[in-house]
């Protein structure tokens, strides 16, 4: 089955400085690869997601990037804020729909 | 925010007692799903389902159990509670290829 490992466990960083979080899956049937955020104590919330059909998607200062021959993707944030700070995951899934989560990025956006 | 109400958000109970927790979607989408978040694990999928009384495995369904006999509710069970079930549980929705949408979520203490 599908295994995805994510990197690093923790960041820090300084307020307005880049952020960058990399996960790499197993399967190479997977399709999808959704980002959540997790703010202490509140549900994982989507910020941002990309199909195997594309190699990069932008949202303002979050975008995401696709190498489907290596199996990874990447979350970089710029210009991060303090309101950044929470817990992010990615995650992948092929056509049955089913998410296979990283254990998480616990981001600290210092002021 | 997505309509999905996870009831009830807080359980203490003990071990070897029955444990039912309800998602209650107002969305009418086709996909409900379970996981649960431990530290260093991310969230993990205990079962899906993909229509009324159509419901399938994930990564972690051993001692769960689940129902769907209407659209907008699904059901966990954990027939004998045990320690190792503590978690917090989230329900997920999502129609087709669409991305999922998570509930607030349960935490579950069983003593």
């Amino acid at each position: 089955g599908e295994n995805v490992e994510q990197h690093p466990s923790t960041l820090s960083v300084q307020e307005g400085d880049s952020a960058v979080i990399k996960c790499t899956y197993s399967d190479s049937a997977s399709n999808y690869f959704p980002w959540y955020k997790q703010e202490l104590g509140k549900r994982p919330q989507l910020i941002i997601d990309i199909r195997s059909n594309v190699g990069e998607k932008k949202d303002q200062r979050i975008a995401v990037t696709l190498n489907k021959t290596a199996k990874h993707f990447s979350l970089h944030i710029t210009e991060t804020q303090p309101e950044d700070s929470a817990v992010y995951f990615c995650a992948a899934a092929d056509s049955s729909y089913k998410l296979i989560f990283g254990s998480g990025t616990r981001l600290l956006v210092r002021p | 925010d997505a309509g999905i109400t996870q009831s009830p958000r807080h359980k203490v109970t003990e071990t070897g007692t029955p444990v039912t927790l309800r998602c209650h979607q107002t969305e009418n989408h086709r996909y409900m799903y379970w996981y649960r978040q431990d530290p260093g694990h991310g969230l993990r999928l205990i079962h899906y389902s993909y229509g009324v009384k159509d419901t399938d495995k994930g990564e972690v369904s051993d001692g769960y159990s689940v129902s769907r006999s209407k659209t907008e509710d699904f059901l966990l069970t954990l027939e004998s509670a045990t320690s190792s079930q503590t978690s917090v549980y989230f329900c997920a929705i999502s129609e087709s290829s669409q991305p999922q949408h998570f509930g607030d979520g349960t935490r579950l203490s069983i003593l």
